[in-house]
Protein backbone atom coordinates (compact mmCIF):
# COMPACT_ATOMS: atom_id res chain seq x y z
CA UNK A 1 0.00 0.00 0.00
CA UNK A 2 0.86 3.94 0.01
CA UNK A 3 3.42 5.12 2.29
CA UNK A 4 2.44 8.21 4.78
CA UNK A 5 5.69 9.48 6.77
CA UNK A 6 4.65 11.06 10.09
CA UNK A 7 7.30 13.39 11.76
CA UNK A 8 8.36 13.68 14.75
CA UNK A 9 7.50 10.15 16.12
CA UNK A 10 7.93 12.05 19.94
CA UNK A 11 8.01 15.39 20.98
CA UNK A 12 8.42 16.78 24.33
CA UNK A 13 7.94 20.56 24.47
CA UNK A 14 7.20 22.84 27.78
CA UNK A 15 4.10 25.06 27.52
CA UNK A 16 3.62 27.62 26.06
CA UNK A 17 5.79 26.64 23.44
CA UNK A 18 4.75 25.76 19.42
CA UNK A 19 5.33 22.35 18.20
CA UNK A 20 5.22 21.58 14.16
CA UNK A 21 4.17 17.97 13.00
CA UNK A 22 4.53 16.76 9.38
CA UNK A 23 2.99 14.54 7.39
CA UNK A 24 4.47 13.26 4.08
CA UNK A 25 2.79 10.55 1.69
CA UNK A 26 5.66 9.47 -0.11
CA UNK A 27 4.87 7.48 -3.28
CA UNK A 28 1.37 9.62 -4.17
CA UNK A 29 -0.21 12.73 -4.11
CA UNK A 30 -2.51 13.29 -1.34
CA UNK A 31 -5.12 15.81 -2.48
CA UNK A 32 -6.92 15.39 0.81
CA UNK A 33 -4.72 14.97 4.36
CA UNK A 34 -6.41 14.12 7.41
CA UNK A 35 -5.51 14.98 11.02
CA UNK A 36 -6.60 12.98 14.15
CA UNK A 37 -6.02 13.03 18.02
CA UNK A 38 -6.39 9.97 20.00
CA UNK A 39 -6.19 9.82 23.55
CA UNK A 40 -5.30 6.71 25.31
CA UNK A 41 -7.66 3.35 25.25
CA UNK A 42 -9.54 5.53 23.06
CA UNK A 43 -10.78 6.39 19.13
CA UNK A 44 -9.64 8.60 16.85
CA UNK A 45 -10.94 11.75 16.73
CA UNK A 46 -11.10 13.94 13.16
CA UNK A 47 -9.52 17.37 14.02
CA UNK A 48 -9.57 18.96 10.32
CA UNK A 49 -9.37 17.77 6.66
CA UNK A 50 -7.22 19.67 4.44
CA UNK A 51 -6.93 19.57 0.75
CA UNK A 52 -4.33 20.75 -0.57
CA UNK A 53 -3.92 24.51 -1.77
CA UNK A 54 -7.06 25.65 0.69
CA UNK A 55 -7.43 26.14 3.74
CA UNK A 56 -8.61 23.14 6.20
CA UNK A 57 -12.01 22.68 7.68
CA UNK A 58 -12.17 22.07 11.26
CA UNK A 59 -14.28 19.72 13.12
CA UNK A 60 -16.56 21.26 15.74
CA UNK A 61 -14.35 21.99 18.70
CA UNK A 62 -11.36 22.13 17.47
CA UNK A 63 -9.98 25.45 17.76
CA UNK A 64 -8.01 26.93 13.87
CA UNK A 65 -5.91 28.98 15.54
CA UNK A 66 -4.43 26.54 18.34
CA UNK A 67 -4.36 23.96 15.56
CA UNK A 68 -2.76 25.73 12.75
CA UNK A 69 -2.89 23.21 9.57
CA UNK A 70 -0.97 23.65 6.21
CA UNK A 71 -1.20 21.66 3.33
CA UNK A 72 1.17 23.64 0.29
CA UNK A 73 2.01 20.98 -1.37
CA UNK A 74 0.46 17.33 -2.72
CA UNK A 75 3.02 15.71 -0.65
CA UNK A 76 3.13 17.37 2.47
CA UNK A 77 0.44 18.55 5.30
CA UNK A 78 1.94 20.07 8.55
CA UNK A 79 0.13 20.45 12.17
CA UNK A 80 1.39 23.21 14.46
CA UNK A 81 0.36 23.01 17.90
CA UNK A 82 0.50 26.94 19.24
CA UNK A 83 1.19 27.66 22.62
CA UNK A 84 0.69 24.30 23.74
CA UNK A 85 -0.28 23.40 27.40
CA UNK A 86 -0.33 20.18 29.23
CA UNK A 87 -4.09 19.46 27.74
CA UNK A 88 -2.87 19.07 24.62
CA UNK A 89 -0.43 16.06 25.24
CA UNK A 90 -1.80 13.03 23.25
CA UNK A 91 -1.22 10.98 20.24
CA UNK A 92 -1.75 13.02 16.62
CA UNK A 93 -2.16 11.12 13.73
CA UNK A 94 -2.56 11.90 10.45
CA UNK A 95 -4.11 9.89 6.93
CA UNK A 96 -4.12 10.65 3.65
CA UNK A 97 -6.03 10.05 0.46
CA UNK A 98 -6.10 10.90 -2.99
CA UNK A 99 -7.92 11.28 -6.09
CA UNK A 100 -7.22 8.13 -7.37
CA UNK A 101 -7.63 6.11 -4.23
CA UNK A 102 -10.46 5.69 -2.00
CA UNK A 103 -8.29 4.23 0.90
CA UNK A 104 -6.82 6.14 3.26
CA UNK A 105 -3.27 5.46 4.58
CA UNK A 106 -1.92 6.50 7.81
CA UNK A 107 1.47 7.83 8.98
CA UNK A 108 3.19 6.09 11.93
CA UNK A 109 1.49 9.05 14.66
CA UNK A 110 3.74 11.53 17.07
CA UNK A 111 3.08 11.38 20.73
CA UNK A 112 3.05 15.03 22.12
CA UNK A 113 3.53 15.67 25.62
CA UNK A 114 3.92 18.93 27.13
CA UNK A 115 5.57 19.71 30.46
CA UNK B 1 -24.10 12.72 10.72
CA UNK B 2 -21.94 8.82 10.82
CA UNK B 3 -22.25 6.93 13.54
CA UNK B 4 -20.18 4.03 14.01
CA UNK B 5 -20.77 1.41 16.73
CA UNK B 6 -18.42 -1.37 17.80
CA UNK B 7 -18.54 -4.56 19.88
CA UNK B 8 -16.73 -5.82 21.85
CA UNK B 9 -14.83 -3.73 23.54
CA UNK B 10 -12.47 -6.27 24.34
CA UNK B 11 -12.48 -9.87 23.36
CA UNK B 12 -9.75 -12.39 24.19
CA UNK B 13 -9.61 -15.77 22.22
CA UNK B 14 -7.18 -18.60 22.75
CA UNK B 15 -4.70 -18.97 19.76
CA UNK B 16 -6.17 -20.91 16.96
CA UNK B 17 -9.94 -19.91 17.33
CA UNK B 18 -11.61 -17.13 15.29
CA UNK B 19 -12.26 -13.81 16.35
CA UNK B 20 -15.19 -11.88 15.06
CA UNK B 21 -15.92 -8.22 15.73
CA UNK B 22 -19.00 -6.26 14.34
CA UNK B 23 -19.88 -2.85 13.59
CA UNK B 24 -23.20 -0.65 12.78
CA UNK B 25 -23.08 2.63 11.13
CA UNK B 26 -26.15 5.07 10.64
CA UNK B 27 -25.49 6.80 7.24
CA UNK B 28 -26.71 4.81 3.90
CA UNK B 29 -24.52 7.36 1.95
CA UNK B 30 -21.64 5.49 3.27
CA UNK B 31 -20.34 2.92 1.02
CA UNK B 32 -16.78 2.11 1.99
CA UNK B 33 -15.85 0.31 4.90
CA UNK B 34 -12.11 -0.44 6.10
CA UNK B 35 -10.80 -2.20 9.30
CA UNK B 36 -7.40 -0.93 10.75
CA UNK B 37 -5.35 -2.67 13.10
CA UNK B 38 -3.21 -0.53 15.72
CA UNK B 39 -0.63 -1.99 17.49
CA UNK B 40 0.61 -0.18 20.23
CA UNK B 41 2.50 3.48 19.91
CA UNK B 42 1.36 3.10 16.37
CA UNK B 43 -0.61 4.65 13.16
CA UNK B 44 -3.25 2.17 12.38
CA UNK B 45 -2.91 0.17 9.59
CA UNK B 46 -5.38 -1.12 6.81
CA UNK B 47 -5.55 -4.38 7.20
CA UNK B 48 -9.09 -5.46 5.00
CA UNK B 49 -11.70 -3.10 3.34
CA UNK B 50 -15.07 -3.73 1.25
CA UNK B 51 -17.47 -1.53 -0.21
CA UNK B 52 -20.77 -1.71 -0.83
CA UNK B 53 -21.42 -3.20 -3.98
CA UNK B 54 -20.18 -6.60 -2.54
CA UNK B 55 -21.33 -8.58 0.72
CA UNK B 56 -17.79 -10.12 1.42
CA UNK B 57 -14.25 -10.06 0.68
CA UNK B 58 -11.85 -12.55 2.09
CA UNK B 59 -7.77 -12.14 2.42
CA UNK B 60 -6.42 -15.37 4.23
CA UNK B 61 -6.92 -15.76 7.68
CA UNK B 62 -9.58 -11.97 7.61
CA UNK B 63 -12.71 -11.82 6.12
CA UNK B 64 -14.88 -9.09 6.28
CA UNK B 65 -18.90 -9.27 5.53
CA UNK B 66 -20.86 -6.74 4.67
CA UNK B 67 -25.34 -6.32 5.31
CA UNK B 68 -25.94 -3.09 3.55
CA UNK B 69 -29.78 -2.60 4.68
CA UNK B 70 -28.86 -3.58 8.05
CA UNK B 71 -26.31 -1.56 8.25
CA UNK B 72 -23.46 -3.53 9.96
CA UNK B 73 -20.30 -5.29 8.71
CA UNK B 74 -18.31 -8.22 10.40
CA UNK B 75 -14.44 -8.62 10.50
CA UNK B 76 -13.67 -12.07 11.37
CA UNK B 77 -10.46 -13.65 11.90
CA UNK B 78 -9.58 -17.29 11.95
CA UNK B 79 -6.77 -19.14 13.19
CA UNK B 80 -5.59 -16.41 15.34
CA UNK B 81 -2.16 -15.86 16.27
CA UNK B 82 -0.49 -13.70 19.30
CA UNK B 83 0.86 -11.11 16.79
CA UNK B 84 -3.09 -10.98 16.25
CA UNK B 85 -3.54 -8.85 19.43
CA UNK B 86 -3.66 -5.37 19.01
CA UNK B 87 -6.91 -2.39 18.87
CA UNK B 88 -9.25 -2.74 15.72
CA UNK B 89 -11.15 -0.11 14.71
CA UNK B 90 -13.82 -0.29 11.79
CA UNK B 91 -14.90 2.82 9.99
CA UNK B 92 -17.16 3.86 8.12
CA UNK B 93 -16.78 6.50 4.38
CA UNK B 94 -18.63 7.78 1.82
CA UNK B 95 -16.40 7.65 -0.89
CA UNK B 96 -13.16 7.15 1.02
CA UNK B 97 -13.76 10.42 2.78
CA UNK B 98 -14.66 11.63 6.22
CA UNK B 99 -13.91 8.53 7.61
CA UNK B 100 -15.53 7.94 10.99
CA UNK B 101 -14.16 5.64 13.28
CA UNK B 102 -15.65 3.10 16.02
CA UNK B 103 -14.27 3.36 19.27
CA UNK B 104 -11.82 -0.15 18.83
CA UNK B 105 -12.10 -3.29 20.20
CA UNK B 106 -8.96 -4.99 22.27
CA UNK B 107 -8.18 -8.23 20.72
CA UNK B 108 -5.96 -10.69 23.12
CA UNK B 109 -4.98 -13.93 21.56
CA UNK B 110 -3.93 -16.31 24.63
CA UNK B 111 -0.99 -18.76 23.65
Amino acid sequence: GAVVSQHPSWVICKSGTSVKIECRSLDFQATTMFWYRQFPKQSLMLMATSNEGSKATYEQGVEKDKFLINHASLTLSTLTVTSAHPEDSSFYICSATSGSLTEAFFGQGTRLTVV
Amino acid sequence: GENVEQHPSTLSVQEGDSAVIKCTYSDSASNYFPWYKQELGKGPQLIIDIRSNVGEKKDQRIAVTLNKTAKHFSLHITETQPEDSAVYFCAASPYGQNFVFGPGTRLSVLP
